[in-house]
């Protein structure tokens, strides 16, 4: 079974533009979630969905958003980019429904730099 | 969630078992201990979860408390491929599939 796919791995970007971000969960998971990974902040949450409806959101701001499509895959726009949204971009997947016992499972990510 | 504490940093001999503490004292009855671990430039990898009894897979131990306010990864043979960041991390139902990292534990497997 595949695991979770992400692409682009790796990205370089200017100041200004916009970047999006595919991931295709594990075959059969329904829920998307993705996180930023930066060397001062750690791993955070961005956002998740469930059912191409989003249905947790995490501390970004706007210029941050995702989508799901109805065959689960998703992707995350950043728009504006600012050298801050250098990171590495991580996309997790698990089966379906929000109960604390189904693992989730994360993909390689991928390294976005702002120049 | 549930707030974790782990030692910033441990080192560890290759071969011998490797036990990495956890605590989480404010955790609730149906909160779940979940364990990941982080190598260099890779996404997080999926070590083991509990939610109060002791748990084995071929990866790792988790022993948790009765009291269920702390509890321990084991690596039951440590080898080099090993050294990365680990985090405890307590699920919340109320959280949904959202995660919340700390800083984790910094394994140095040495030779």
């Amino acid at each position: 079974k595949a695991g979770v796919t992400q692409t682009p791995r790796y990205l370089i970007k200017t100041r200004g533009q916009q970047v999006t971000l595919s991931c295709s969960p594990i075959s059969g998971h329904r829920s998307v979630s993705w996180y930023q990974q930066t060397p001062g902040q750690g791993l955070q949450f961005l956002f998740e969905y469930f059912s191409e409806t989003q249905r947790n959101k995490g501390n970004f701001p706007g210029r941050f958003s995702g989508r799901q499509f109805s065959n689960s895959r998703s992707e995350m726009n950043v728009s504006t980019l600012e050298l801050g949204d250098s990171a590495l971009y991580l996309c997790a997947s698990t089966p379906q429904g929000s109960n604390s016992g189904n693992t989730i499972y994360f993909g390689e990510g991928s390294w976005l730099t702002v120049v | 969630d549930a707030k974790t504490t782990q030692p910033p940093s441990m080192d560890c001999a290759e071969g011998r078992a490797a036990n990495l503490p956890c605590n989480h004292s404010t955790i609730s009855g149906n909160e779940y201990v979940y364990w990941y671990r982080q190598i260099h430039s890779q996404g997080p990898q999926y070590i083991i979860h509990g939610l109060k009894n002791n748990e084995t897979n071929e990866m790792a131990s988790l022993i948790i408390t009765e009291d269920r306010k702390s509890s321990t990864l084991i690596l039951p043979h440590a080898t080099l491929r090993d050294t990365a960041v680990y985090y405890c991390i307590v699920r919340a139902k109320a959280a949904g599939n959202k995660l919340t990292f700390g800083g984790g534990t910094r394994v140095l497997v040495k030779p």
